[in-house]
């Protein structure tokens, strides 16, 4: 059990907007201050998509956001497209000084 | 631009051990600490250990403890994973991923980019 929750799936409709959450469930990963959102294609390598809870990296649309209230950090996805079906994953330093990753959200445009 | 180029994949035998490389361009590859995170198919991602280019050092998760060995080669810019006593739950893609930081230091940094995944299959 990933000290790191996130629903297993969500879904939404082009042009919605949809958002996937993670929940630090475990005091280890302490201070929860720091938290970046990775998109995975299948079969392809993980791409960043926010850093810092909130910071998009150049060449990511604007259209992926983030944000974080107390234990819970929230990726949000705009006006969803076809080509944002993927699995997206929360990451988040410890107090241990290791880091762990949420258990991953499929996300489905319908 | 900043890249990660691992080995190909690996097909072991149960016991035995692999090493996968990770080699690193378009940067100054001892400013950088490198991480490396498996994928078992089907499932989610989960981090295995750190290394430093810079000294050498490493931090393994307690999993792994025992069983993994993070090196590097600064003449070559490429850093290793090298997993023993393979089992066949060891299956899986391994990623090597550089660590960024900005002024939040260590604690606040993020995996990019990520290499494109080396699979190894261990059966018998």
């Amino acid at each position: 059990q990933s000290a790191l929750t996130q629903p297993a799936s969500v879904s939404g409709s082009p042009g919605q907007s949809i958002t996937i959450s993670c929940t630090a469930t475990s005091s280890d990963v302490g201070t929860y201050n720091y938290v970046s959102w990775y998109q995975q294609h299948p079969g392809k390598a993980p791409k960043l998509m926010i850093y810092e809870v909130s910071n998009r990296p150049s060449g990511v649309s604007n259209r992926f956001s983030g944000s974080k209230s107390g234990n819970t950090a929230s990726l949000t996805i705009s006006g969803l497209q076809a080509e944002d079906e993927a699995d997206y994953y929360c990451s988040s330093y410890t107090s241990s000084s290791t880091w762990v990753f949420g258990g991953g959200t499929k996300l489905t445009v319908l | 631009q900043v890249q990660l180029v691992q080995s190909g994949a690996e097909v072991k035998e149960p016991g035995a051990s692999v090493k996968v490389s990770c080699k690193a361009s378009g940067y100054t590859f001892t400013s950088y600490y490198i991480h490396w995170v498996r994928q078992v198919p089907g499932q989610g991602l989960e981090w295995m250990g750190i290394i430093n280019p810079s000294g050498g050092t490493t931090r393994y998760a307690q999993k792994f403890q025992g069983t993994v060995t993070m090196t590097r080669d600064t003449s070559t810019s490429t850093v290793y994973m090298e997993l023993s006593s393979l089992r066949s739950e060891d299956t899986a893609v391994y990623y090597c991923a550089r660590y960024y930081y900005n002024n939040g230091g260590y604690p606040s940094g993020w995996f990019d980019p990520w290499g494109q995944g080396t699979l190894v299959t261990v059966s018998s």
